[in-house]
């Protein structure tokens, strides 16, 4: 029972470079996130994506990029990398965006950005 | 832009002794709650949800809701040095970005043998 798996999950960048983050579930839940968590700020929602095919910005959206490939597939891209950007990146999802929809995380992926 | 509060802790108890873990939130129209644990370095899990005012029991786990008050709080009977880890508290709405999850900060449980 994979769930939510995200790929890399460890990853250092120079300044300036750009990654992609990549992310798939294997729930055929229609929602998918992503969030990143820094100490004492607790996890913020990046981006969103209700259903296949929409995308929406989320709490922290600047410097960041999505794409929801498909209904399994949703990435996150970098496209210049900042100090800021160091983080630890949970991708979840859930059957739907509803309140009473389980919200299930992905192991997480640590940026460094040197 | 709304809040969800929790005492960042270190919430320090005996091995056996009773924790309580409080939140308050800033929507009024926040539609259904959850309790999340997370052990350092590893991903949050789920452990209760409660979308009604009152109690709602699971193992040793007690999740109490009060919406008139924005407050929602964990009780962990029984704790076990295994139930050490951070607790966050978190809040959903109901449609569109209303229905994202918005996160407290955590509280850091410590049991102590």
């Amino acid at each position: 029972n994979a769930g939510v798996t995200q790929t890399p999950k460890f990853q250092v960048l120079k300044t300036g470079q750009s990654m992609t983050l990549q992310c798939a579930q294997d729930m055929n839940h229609n929602s998918m996130y992503w969030y990143r968590q820094d100490p004492g700020m607790g996890l913020r929602l990046i981006y969103y994506s209700a259903s296949e095919g929409t995308t929406d910005k989320g709490e922290v959206p600047n410097g960041y990029n999505v794409s929801r490939l498909n209904k399994r597939e949703f990435s996150l891209r970098l496209e210049s990398a900042a100090p800021s950007q160091t983080s630890v990146y949970f991708c979840a999802s859930s059957e739907l965006l509803q309140p009473r929809n389980t919200i299930y995380f992905g192991e997480g992926s640590w940026l460094t950005v040197v | 832009q709304k809040e969800v509060e929790q005492n960042s802790g270190p919430l320090s108890v005996p091995e056996g002794a009773i924790a309580s873990l409080n939140c308050t939130y800033s929507d009024r129209v926040s539609q259904s709650f959850f309790w999340y644990r997370q052990y350092s370095g590893k991903s949050p899990e789920l452990i209760m949800s409660i979308y009604s005012n009152g109690d709602k029991e699971d193992g040793r786990f007690t999740a109490q809701l009060n919406k008139a008050s924005q407050y929602v709080s964990l009780l962990i009977r029984d704790s076990q040095p295994s139930d050490s880890a951070t607790y966050l508290c978190a809040v959903r709405g109901y449609g569109g970005s209303q229905g994202n999850l918005i996160f407290g900060k955590g509280t850091k449980l410590s049991v102590k043998p």
